[in-house]
């Protein structure tokens, strides 16, 4: 069964404007994290933001927050007043049980976004 | 932030041959890393949890005999694509993790391996 689900294959965004990714996840651990990743065409993974399931406020990180829907099983990604560079691959991941270094990260089928001029 | 390198960062070679890629954690010590293969346009998918000083585990599918991964020290991780055809084609990934180092792992820059 699929464990992440990005239902957004592509976005268009108008430069400026805010973009919400969307991301549900299923699990059955209490403990688990939730992370956003950002794959420019260079292939590089980088890491945006990451949301534990105990984590009581939504994580921001400077233009990203996540909104996290615990009930909902969803873990969506907002960005602010978008860039142009922010056109790229966006990946939603999850970790699930408690952290620790064995604890493997599974991803989503990812979100192309593209911000237009 | 904690840096992973991985060499090479692509690779071409004939059908039938092997491939070694190499990750490496350059300033934190990886009691963990994960292989991830990702072909064109599709999402990461991962292969195996190498282990230092153990067997790695595989993920289901994914032919242990053919994907050797090696993690000899906690700097160091090989995988070998052993007798690689066309379809072995992808984009390979490692990421380290260690407790010291931070909930999200470090990925390196990926390998771009071409079989012909």
């Amino acid at each position: 069964a699929q464990k992440i689900t990005q239902t957004q294959p592509g976005m268009f965004v108008q430069e400026k404007e805010a973009v919400t990714l969307d991301c549900t996840y299923d699990t059955s651990d209490q403990s688990y994290g939730l992370f956003w990743y950002k794959q420019p065409s260079s292939g590089e993974m980088i890491f945006l933001i990451y949301q534990g399931s105990y984590d009581e406020q939504n994580a921001t990180e400077g233009r990203y927050s996540l909104n996290f829907q615990k009930a909902r099983k969803s873990a969506n990604l907002v960005i602010s007043a978008s860039q142009l560079g922010d056109s790229a691959m966006y990946f939603c991941a999850m970790r699930e049980g408690r952290d620790s270094s064995a604890s493997k990260i599974i991803f989503g089928s990812g979100t192309r976004l593209s911000i237009r001029p | 932030g904690a840096v992973v390198s991985q060499h090479p960062s692509w690779v071409i070679c004939k059908s039938g041959t092997s491939v070694k890629i190499e990750c490496r954690s350059l300033d934190f010590q990886a009691t963990t890393m994960f292989w991830y293969r990702q072909f064109p346009k599709q999402s990461l998918m991962l292969m195996a949890t190498s282990n230092e000083g153990s067997k790695a585990t595989y993920e289901q599918g994914v032919e242990k005999d053919k994907f050797l991964i090696n993690h000899a020290s906690l700097t160091l991780s090989t995988l070998t694509v052993t007798s690689a055809h066309p379809e072995d084609s992808s984009f390979y990934i490692c990421s380290a993790r260690s407790g010291l180092v931070g909930a999200s792992g470090f990925f390196g820059p990926g390998t771009r391996l071409t079989v012909l």
